[in-house]
């Protein structure tokens, strides 16, 4: 069955350190989106890209954070540098029709 | 008011019961609904796509929407402990890509 892979699964790292989280979507999804989880809440969407091109990154904080599909196929999301309020999971989702979205497991976050 | 309002629970329920999950919107615009389960620190899995007032039946669990009254519903039948998890809803065609989430109710299945 073809799935999200995500990673790392976990990471833990010092306020003010460089992050970054990696992505591959399900073969032949052209919409990848990044959501963000706090504990206790629904996932909030940082940025959506069809194919290599960024569709809404609206609500990305880019003073901060950058993503980038370069080829269209996996991401990777970074953030430099990491503040405690970053603390989150970080969900990976692909789209086969810009509709419904098929996450992966996750990257939970800690910034001590 | 936030978009999407989700009782965040938790709801406890004897095994085999019918749940029924519930969620509200105020964006009429919104155009397709979904469901997803969450288990603790995995990610969601989309149990439920529709695009359309009515309903939809997948095996134990059948998803409801009233476009009129901006209100969808998820309902298990013969709940199993399995079952325990936090359930989101989530919408989208809104004037916007992505969906909007609802915060999850978190439901708890007694053997």
């Amino acid at each position: 069955e073809a799935e999200v892979a995500q990673s790392p699964r976990y990471k833990i790292t010092e306020k003010s350190q460089a992050v970054a989280f990696w992505c591959d979507p399900i073969s032949g999804h052209a919409t990848l989106y990044w959501y963000r989880q706090i504990l206790g809440q629904g996932p909030e969407l940082l940025v959506q890209f069809q194919d290599e091109s960024v569709v809404d990154d609206s609500q990305l904080p880019k003073d901060r954070f950058s993503a980038e599909r370069l080829k269209g196929v996996d991401s990777t999301l970074k953030i430099q540098p990491a503040e405690l309020g970053d603390s989150a999971m970080y969900l990976c989702a692909s789209s086969p029709d810009r509709r419904q979205a098929f996450f992966g497991q996750g990257t939970r976050l800690t910034v001590v | 008011q936030k978009e999407v309002e989700q009782d965040p629970g938790p709801l406890s329920v004897p095994e085999g019961a019918i749940v029924s999950l519930n969620c509200t919107y105020s964006n009429s615009a919104f155009q397709y609904f979904m469901w997803y389960r969450q288990y603790s620190r995995k990610g969601p899995e989309l149990l439920m796509y529709t695009y359309s007032s009515g309903n939809k039946e997948d095996g134990r669990f059948t998803a409801q929407v009233d476009k009129s009254s901006k209100y969808i519903s998820l309902f298990i039948r013969d709940s199993q402990p399995s079952d325990s998890a936090t359930y989101l809803c989530a919408m989208g065609g809104g004037g916007a890509d992505g969906l909007t989430f609802g915060k999850g109710t978190h439901l708890i299945i007694q053997p």
